[in-house]
């Protein structure tokens, strides 16, 4: 199976609501886990990471959640906004090995005013 | 200037054409990516170096190869491409952690 699995492929809101994006990786030891946001026509740039000893991290209208029993991350968006459209990745490395980090297939954002 | 710089931005080549693709960073950091993005299939990753010494092959290294050429010059190159490789290609660097990727801007490449 895949290393990181991301759900939903598409997500749409209206501007104002929350937006979840879902994280489930397979390996145990894994200790990193960033999130990325790409849009159109730039490289993927870092939005918030979270490490294994904390279950959340928030930074403004964005928060991570961690379930490391559960295996899997998430993302959430509040007060979406038409400029958080964009794809959002989850990645985690395989086990402690820091520096390999693997991709979720991406999660298409669109915010609807 | 950007922390990481990729060239060219877009290329068209023809199949069985070698080609090369560069990647520069003023990061100042030891590591450094080359992942290859298709629709639908997130980011793969092709090669990756840790130190000037050191290259190791990702998941999807067959037909690819890697030059680093200095700390922060690193290089991805096609032998001979073939129309599945065509892809947008990022490079990235990161610190000694190997927290916080910083990524290019992308190199759309098409092989017809």
């Amino acid at each position: 199976g895949e290393n990181v699995e991301q759900h939903p492929s598409t997500l749409s809101v209206q501007e104002g609501d929350s937006a979840v994006i879902k994280c489930t990786y397979s390996d145990s030891a894994s200790n990193y886990f960033p999130w990325y946001k790409q849009e159109l026509g730039k490289g993927p740039q870092l939005i918030i990471d979270i490490r294994s000893n904390v279950g959340e991290k928030k930074d403004q209208r964005i928060a991570v959640t961690l379930n490391k029993t559960a295996k899997h991350f998430s993302l959430h968006i509040t007060e979406t906004q038409p400029e958080d459209s964009a794809v959002y990745f989850c990645a985690a490395p395989r086990g402690s090995t820091l520096g390999r980090l693997y991709f979720g297939r991406g999660t298409q954002l669109t915010v609807w005013p | 200037d950007a922390d990481v710089t990729q060239t060219p931005r877009n290329r068209i080549t023809k199949t069985g054409k070698r080609i090369m693709l560069e990647c520069s960073q003023t990061k100042g950091h030891d590591r450094m990516y080359w992942y290859r993005q298709d629709p639908g299939l997130g980011l793969r990753l092709i090669y990756y170096s840790f130190d000037v010494k050191d290259i190791n092959k990702g998941e999807i290294s067959d037909g690819y190869s890697v030059s680093r050429q200095a700390q922060a010059k690193f290089s991805l190159s096609l032998e001979s491409a073939i129309p599945n490789q065509t892809a947008l290609y990022f490079c990235a660097t990161s610190d000694v952690g190997g927290y916080g990727y910083t990524f290019g801007s992308g190199t759309r490449l098409t092989v017809v």
